[in-house]
């Protein structure tokens, strides 16, 4: 079945310590996001990939990275620079990165601080 | 910054009830209007979307009305089950650097009971 996978369903961070989300998906698709989910507001767009190799960042961008060398595969870097980084991260994706497309999602990455 | 504003934030209904949740936006790149339905730990999953050459779309017992003048749109849920219990996500596509994405409402949580 085709959709969006992500890894690990649950994650601990330590203070100073980067953190890696994965994100993999066999949709075919170009374009991918990440967002983070926090109680009362909604999805917040942090990376967003129209195309393998090309990414841009979205609204709330600071104290993440991410690189897209596979089509995919989209991963997410939370580093130590993110102050508040307990939430509920969101992967998805859509056939192309005009907004006019639906998009699918995984079912989510839940980082907490230890 | 573009925004989506979605209404009411929590709304609780009787089984066999209707449900009804609003969303109004700003401008638009595209005409494409998706709703979402959240469960909890879980990812959005596209519910009903419309392209408005239309000004409503039926799908069971869900229907979105749109009306382009007022930039307002809203999801309709006839004879509501507890099943429907979740949290609804409305989206309008903006423009964003040279594409699109879609902008998300804050959420609606549902709960319909027996």
């Amino acid at each position: 079945d085709g959709g969006i996978t992500q890894s690990p369903k649950y994650l601990f961070r330590k203070e100073g310590q980067n953190v890696t989300l994965s994100c993999e998906q066999n949709l075919n698709h170009d374009a991918m996001y990440w967002y983070r989910q926090d109680p009362g507001q909604g999805l917040r767009l942090i990376y967003y990939s129209q195309i393998v190799n090309d990414f841009q960042k979205g609204d709330i961008a600071e104290g993440y990275s991410v690189s897209r060398e596979k089509k995919e595969s989209f991963p997410l870097t939370v580093t130590s620079a993110q102050k508040n980084p307990t939430a509920f991260y969101l992967c998805a994706s859509s056939l192309t990165g005009y907004g006019n497309q639906p998009q699918h999602f995984g079912d989510g990455t839940r980082l907490s601080i230890l | 910054q573009q925004q989506v504003k979605q209404s009411p934030q929590s709304l609780i209904v009787q089984k066999g009830g209707i449900s009804i949740i609003n969303c109004a936006y700003e401008n638009t790149a595209f005409d494409y209007f998706p709703w979402y339905q959240q469960f909890p730990g879980k990812g959005p999953a596209l519910l009903i979307a419309i392209r408005p050459d239309v000004s409503e779309k039926k799908e069971g017992r869900f229907t979105i009305s749109f009306n382009k003048s007022a930039k307002q749109f809203s999801l309709h849920i006839m004879d509501s089950q507890p099943g429907d219990s979740a949290t609804y996500f409305c989206a309008a596509p903006m423009i964003y650097n040279q594409g699109g994405k879609l902008i998300f409402g804050q959420g609606t949580e549902l709960s319909v009971k027996p």
